[in-house]
């Protein structure tokens, strides 16, 4: 069935590196989302992409959605103690549903 | 977020017994989803429902069961049929169930089975 994998599934990080995590399908999505889950709590959208190459940022979040709409990144420049948590990516299949990845979970050290 | 409800965030239960758990949301969405979540599993859907009176099975369905009667309300029963039960249980909610919508995610309930 439809599934969206998502890597890496663990990422230390020092306090200012950057931070990549990526989701792949292996069929065309309709659309992307991300969400963060901080440690104890549940997930929370972040944002949705839904055109071919499209790029959005917030801050220093970089979300792109690929070409073909098979793959996409969320790319966090300087990382900060405040972005730990775990980030899921979600594509949205042709026939309707949402699949979640299993997530990345980011540990930043001060 | 802030309009789902879900309620005891920690419950105890032995095995061999059913357990209900609640959810509430007054969003005024159609569409309500369960998931598990699992350490390293990521957010598993076991059922979900497009609208009143209706739902469907998800990826993990088998040992749990659901009911839709009222729009507000979605409650999902754990029986004794689901070998392992012990897991964070999220319900969330959208607007529709196109998968454009932004799923909305309660604050989980932590289901320990002893």
């Amino acid at each position: 069935g439809q599934q969206v994998m998502q890597i890496p599934q663990y990422q230390h990080v020092q306090e200012g590196e950057d931070f990549t995590t990526y989701c792949n399908s292996s069929t065309t999505l309709s659309n992307i989302q991300w969400y963060k889950q901080r440690p104890g709590g549940h997930p929370v959208f972040l944002i949705q992409l839904v055109k071919s190459g499209e790029v959005k940022k917030q801050k220093r979040l970089t979300f792109q959605f690929g070409e073909a709409k098979k793959n996409s990144s969320l790319h966090i420049t300087a990382t900060q103690t405040t972005d730990v948590g775990t980030y899921f990516c979600a594509g949205g299949s042709t026939l309707g549903r949402l699949y979640f990845g299993r997530g990345t979970q980011l540990t930043v050290w001060p | 977020d802030g309009g789902i409800t879900q309620s005891p965030k920690y419950l105890f239960r032995k095995e061999g017994q059913n357990v209900t758990l609640s959810c509430e949301q007054n969003l005024n969405h159609d569409a309500m989803y369960w998931y598990r979540q699992d350490p390293g599993q990521g957010l598993r859907l076991i059922y979900y429902s497009q609208i009143v009176n209706d739902f469907q099975k998800g990826d993990i369905a088998e040992g749990y069961s659901v009911s839709r009667e009222k729009k507000e309300s979605f409650p999902l029963t754990v029986t004794s049929a689901q070998k392992n039960p012990t897991a964070f249980y999220l319900c969330a909610s959208s607007i529709t169930s196109r998968n454009t919508d932004t799923q909305y995610f309660g604050p989980g309930t932590r289901l320990t089975v002893l």
